[in-house]
C-alpha cells in the first residue's frame, strides 16, 4: 500500500448504528487529519492529531469520536448520527508544520457516508 | 478570519482552449498556498505549493502563479483528462488549511 488509504470506501448506516472509519498513512508523516466534504461547501477540518496527540477539534459534535493509536493510523468512531452528517469523509496526513514550516497535506480517497 | 474565494465556480472549455482559474485570498502572513485536483468520488490530489509573491510552478499543462492577493492556475491546451475540480487552500497558523469551494472544470473533445 502507498499513500493514504481509507476503509470502507462506502458506508450506509442508520441513525442508531455505531460504525468506525479507518485511515492509514504510509508516508512516514507525524500529523493526521479528518475532514468533512459536503456538496457545494469547502472542506471542513474536523480533527487534527500531531505526534498522536489531538491538537485541534473544530467544534465537532460528540457523536464523532476520533482515535489515533499511533502515527500511522487514525479512526473516526460514529454513533447516533443524523442525516445531515451524510458526506464524504476525508483523511489526510502531513509532516507537522513545526516552526512555521509548510503543511502540504496528502489525502486518502475518502469514505462516502450515507445516514438514513 | 482568513478567506479563500475561487472563481469561476464552473468552467467549460473546448479541448485545446487555454484558460485560467483564480484563487483570491486574505490572510495575515501567508505561510503557503496550495492547489489540489479532485476527481469525482476521490480525495484531493496535491499539485503545487507556492510561498511568496512572484513564485511560479509548472506541471505538464498546468502552471500556478502567486501574487500578494491571488493565485492563478493556468491551463494550457487542456485535454478531456484535465476535467476535475481544482481546489485552492491557504495555510493558516497551526495545522489548518483554509479551502475554497473549488472550480469545476469540464474539457470537451
Amino acid at each position: 500500500e502507498t499513500g493514504v488509504t481509507q476503509t470502507p470506501r462506502h458506508l450506509v448506516m442508520g441513525m442508531t448504528n455505531k460504525k468506525s472509519l479507518k485511515c492509514e498513512q504510509h508516508l512516514g508523516h507525524n500529523a493526521m487529519y479528518w475532514y468533512k466534504q459536503s456538496a457545494k461547501k469547502p472542506l471542513e477540518l474536523m480533527f487534527v492529531y500531531s505526534l498522536e496527540e489531538r491538537v485541534e477539534n473544530n467544534s465537532v459534535p460528540s457523536r464523532f469520536s476520533p482515535e489515533c493509536p499511533n502515527s500511522s493510523h487514525l479512526f473516526l468512531h460514529l454513533h447516533t448520527l443524523q442525516p445531515e452528517d451524510s458526506a464524504l469523509y476525508l483523511c489526510a496526513s502531513s509532516q507537522a508544520p513545526l516552526a512555521g514550516g509548510n503543511n502540504e497535506q496528502f489525502f486518502g480517497p475518502g469514505t462516502r457516508l450515507t445516514v438514513l | 478570519e482568513d478567506q479563500v474565494t475561487q472563481s469561476p465556480e464552473a468552467l467549460r472549455l473546448q479541448e485545446g482552449e487555454s484558460s485560467s482559474l483564480n484563487c483570491s485570498y486574505t490572510v495575515s502572513g501567508l505561510r503557503g498556498l496550495f492547489w489540489y485536483r479532485q476527481d469525482p468520488g476521490k480525495g484531493p490530489e496535491f499539485l503545487f505549493t507556492l510561498y511568496s509573491a512572484g513564485e511560479e510552478k509548472e506541471k505538464e499543462r498546468l502552471k500556478a502563479t502567486l501574487t500578494k492577493k491571488e493565485s492563478f492556475l493556468h491551463i494550457t491546451a487542456p485535454k478531456p483528462e484535465d476535467s476535475a475540480t481544482y481546489l485552492c487552500a491557504v495555510q493558516e497558523p497551526g495545522y489548518a488549511l483554509n479551502f475554497g469551494k473549488g472550480t469545476s472544470l469540464l474539457v470537451t473533445p
